[in-house]
This record gives structure tokens, sequence and C-alpha cells, in this order.
């Protein structure tokens, strides 16, 4: 019975390159949300999606990140030309349905440094 | 804007004693407030949950006292293990809205 996976763990990108974070939720959930976790800080919603669909990404930056959840496979978040500033572990969550959006089931989460 | 205000930032507890980690919110439309519990290298846990309508949870060793007029509430451990040492996050959401709103955490140590 998996619960959320995400992958890599750990994820070392230089300055400009690209990261890409992979999140597979709990078999049968179709709604997937995004934190980012600073170092010493708690966890900051960044993007809610449903299969296909963005519902809310209003706590992404503007520039660099992108975030999609297609029909198949995992829900990808996206950060491109990297920045030492987001070096953070990146948390997925997911839930059953909108109705439970509450019940949010989170990943180890994958953590990027930026060198 | 931080929403969730969380307190302390750390603390010891002895094993046995009563740990207490206190959070306050600002926007009177939350209506969830789970408490997670997150051990290194590994993503948060929910470990009990309210609801503004009542004023107490208990699950086991752990209690939840919610002070709707003063707008905060708080977590009780128990006769605290060793096994408790973890950071906790206290939390927020509303039902028209689909974000959990964090605390900054509590990393609580209890010595054995």
């Amino acid at each position: 019975n998996a619960g959320v996976m995400q992958n890599p763990r750990h994820l070392v990108r230089r300055r400009g390159q690209e990261a890409r974070l992979r999140c597979s939720p709990v078999k049968g959930h179709s709604h997937v949300y995004w934190y980012r976790q600073l170092p010493e800080e708690g966890l900051k919603f960044m993007v809610y999606l449903q299969k296909e669909n963005i519902i809310d990404e209003s706590g992404m930056p503007k520039e660099r990140f992108s975030a999609e959840f297609p029909k198949e496979g995992p829900s990808i978040l996206r950060i491109q030309q990297v920045v030492r500033g987001d070096s953070a572990a990146y948390f997925c969550a997911s839930s059953p349905d909108r109705v439970s959006f509450n019940e949010q089931f989170f990943g180890p989460g994958t953590r990027l440094t930026v060198l | 804007q931080q929403q969730v205000k969380q307190s302390p930032q750390s603390l010891i507890v002895q094993k046995g004693g009563i740990s207490i980690i206190n959070c306050a919110y600002e926007n009177t439309a939350f209506d969830y407030f789970p408490w997670y519990q997150q051990f290194p290298g590994k993503g948060p846990a929910l470990l009990i949950a309210i609801r503004p309508d009542v004023s107490e949870k208990k699950e086991g060793r752990f209690t939840i006292s919610f002070n709707k007029s003063a707008k905060q509430f708080s977590l009780h451990i128990m006769d605290s293990q060793p096994g408790d040492s973890a950071t906790y996050f206290c939390a927020a959401s509303m039902n028209r809205d689909d974000k959990i709103i964090f605390g900054k955490g509590t990393r609580l140590h209890i010595l054995p």
C-alpha cells in the first residue's frame, strides 16, 4: 500500500541548471499539492493540481517555476535556471478528492541543493 | 505574511513530562487546525486535528486545546517519550481554500 513517492530524494544542481522533481500520489488520489520548506521554516504552499489542471498556483514564484500533473504519470515540479535561494526541501502531498483536501498525505520530500 | 504563529521554536522536556506547544492565528475564516509531526528526513505526518466547534480533542497522549475567542490553540503531549522527539507544526486551513498554512515549527527534544 504505497504512500506518496517522490524522486529523487536528493538533487544537486549548479546555478543555471534545471531541476525536475517528480511526485507519484497515493494510488487513487487525483489531487496533488506542492510545498517548499526552507531551513528552519514551516512548509509554504506552492501549487495545487488535479489531473491535467492547475487549480491554484498562488504560491508559485512568477518566474522559473512550473508544475504539471499529466493524465498519465507523476506530477512534475520544474525549476529552470536554479539559483542558490532555491535550495530547500520540496514536499508533495496528495488527497483523494477536493472535499478531503484537509487530509493531505505527504511524501518524504526532495532535498534540492544548488551549488 | 505569516498567518499562523508558533512558539516556542525549540523545547526540551524530561521523559514523562508534559510538552506544550502554542499557536495563534489571525484569519477567523480558518476552520480546520491540524498538527503535524515530522522526523528528520521525512515528510510531515498528520498527528491530530480539531475544528473550532469544540474546545478540546484528545487522542491517546496527544491533546489539542482550542480557544476560539483568543484565536489560539495548543498541543499537549502527556507522558512525553524520547520517541516523541521530532519537529511539530501547527497549521490551519479553510474550507473555501485548498492550501494548508503551516507555522514555523517547534523542535521538541525529550531527554531520556
